[in-house]
């Protein structure tokens, strides 16, 4: 099936650096999802956009739903060790054909070095 | 509290076994979906339905069976068709035809076969 191009695939970081990743797609999403896995876990969901160009905060997290609906940016700020994990971009194009599914990102993982 | 359960959290079988895992939700969403995820992989649809009596196929739904008799419970059935098992099981569920998409996951099973 169809898949975001979602990078980078993983990080390292210091605690306290600010981290960027982002989704990219071919087609025209109407929701862009983003969501975090800690290992042996199900995902959560973090913030959901949905309207081209939204910029939408949840504490240290900032996420933009980019003009051209077609990739999506994750921002975090200030990591903190529990920031660690997988971080997942999930979109969607909202037709009725594609029965509202959500079509995924491989992933991020973020790793805090010693 | 609303939310999706999964059981159990850890399952071992022998191989040419079937084997069927549980998922539960109280969040009153008409739509179920079922993912399986591989170590350093992204989430892979396996089945989804969304409404009772009603499924369809995802991408990888070979080996696997599903039944929507309730709306608040999918059962995912492993058979013996499958030939690679072992993975994490990931259940979750969402709203269907109108805002919000987003899906609320449960906490997964990891299913070992030998």
């Amino acid at each position: 099936g169809q898949q975001l191009n979602q990078s980078p695939q993983s990080m390292f970081i210091q605690e306290g650096e600010d981290v960027s990743m982002n989704c990219t797609s071919s087609s025209i999403f109407n929701t862009w999802l983003w969501y975090k896995q800690d290992p042996g876990e199900g995902p959560v969901l973090l913030i959901a956009l949905y309207k081209a160009g939204e910029l939408t905060s949840n504490g240290r997290l900032t996420a933009q739903f980019g003009i051209t609906r077609k990739d999506s940016f994750l921002n975090i700020s200030a990591s903190i060790p529990s920031d660690v994990g997988i971080y997942f971009c999930a979109g969607q194009s909202g037709e009725m054909d594609s029965n509202y599914q959500l079509i995924w990102g491989a992933g991020t993982k973020l790793i805090i070095k010693p | 509290d609303g939310g999706i359960t999964q059981s159990p959290k850890y399952l071992f079988r022998k191989e040419g076994q079937n084997v069927t895992l549980s998922c539960e939700q109280n969040l009153n969403h008409d739509a179920m979906y079922w993912y399986r995820q591989d170590p350093g992989q992204g989430l892979r649809l396996i089945y989804y339905s969304q409404i009772v009596n009603d499924f369809q196929k995802g991408d990888i739904a070979e080996g696997y069976s599903v039944s929507r008799e309730k709306k608040e419970s999918f059962p995912l059935t492993v058979t013996s068709a499958q030939k690679n098992p072992t993975a994490f099981y990931l259940c979750a569920s969402s709203l269907t035809g109108t805002l919000p998409y987003e899906q609320y996951f449960g906490p997964g099973t990891r299913l070992t076969v030998t």
